[in-house]
């Protein structure tokens, strides 16, 4: 069965400092992509960052990144320079299968 | 470009009564397309998901139905709405299975 887990119910960080986002996930696939979506108050799902299982190479976007590592089954998201307005509910996602979502707080 | 549409923005319905809820996309064609609904402060559970007109998969036995009149309507639909099926319904799409999904802006349903 495919299941994705986010251990971080809530997480906080300092203004301008780093903050890494875990998740875990379970597949018998090769070939898949893994995604980072942020879910601000307003409740609209925005794509953060998107993971081709086939590249070993972390993608990044600007002040996010992941780390994947594929044996480990394991798909972090770091926000470096962390912004207010990066406070927000953010999901961790393997194709229909989204984790229960880590609450970001940003403290001024 | 692509955008998806999604309504009303919320609704209030008392129990027993019917349910429809309406997505469109724009800007692409034979879109995946996929109904979630989401718990306060939960993650999202996918009820149906769909990959071509007619052609409707259901993941979680409920009385919700959808169904997929035209290549980029998606409509989520209930005979008799419980007090459980409230909740934030989201509609999205996608080019393809496992690929980024797009999301539109959410329906708030309260039933009464």
């Amino acid at each position: 069965a495919q299941t994705v887990t986010q251990s971080q119910p809530e997480m906080s960080v300092q203004e301008a400092e780093t903050v890494t986002l875990s998740c875990t996930y379970d597949t018998s696939e090769s070939d898949y992509y893994l995604f980072w979506y942020k879910q601000p108050p307003s409740r609209q799902m925005i794509l953060v960052i998107r993971q081709e299982a086939y590249k070993q190479q972390n993608a990044t976007e600007n002040r996010f990144s992941v780390n994947f590592q594929k044996a480990a089954k394991s798909f972090s998201l770091k926000i470096s320079d962390s912004q207010l307005g990066d406070a927000a509910m953010y999901f961790c996602a393997y194709a229909v299968r989204f984790g229960a979502g880590t609450r970001l707080t940003v403290k001024p | 470009s692509q955008t998806i549409h999604q309504w009303p923005a919320t609704l209030v319905q008392p129990v027993g009564s019917p349910l429809s809820l309406e997505c469109t996309v724009e800007g692409t064609s034979n879109p995946n397309l996929y109904w979630y609904r989401q718990a306060a402060g939960r993650g999202l559970q996918l009820l149906f998901y769909s990959v071509g007109i007619g052609q409707i998969s259901s993941e979680v036995p409920q009385n919700l139905s959808a169904s997929r009149p035209q290549d980029r309507q998606f409509i989520l639909s209930s005979k008799k709405l419980l007090l459980s099926d409230s909740g934030f319904y989201l509609c999205a799409w996608s080019r393809g299975q496992g690929e980024t999904q797009y999301f539109g802006p959410g329906t708030r349903l309260l039933v009464l």
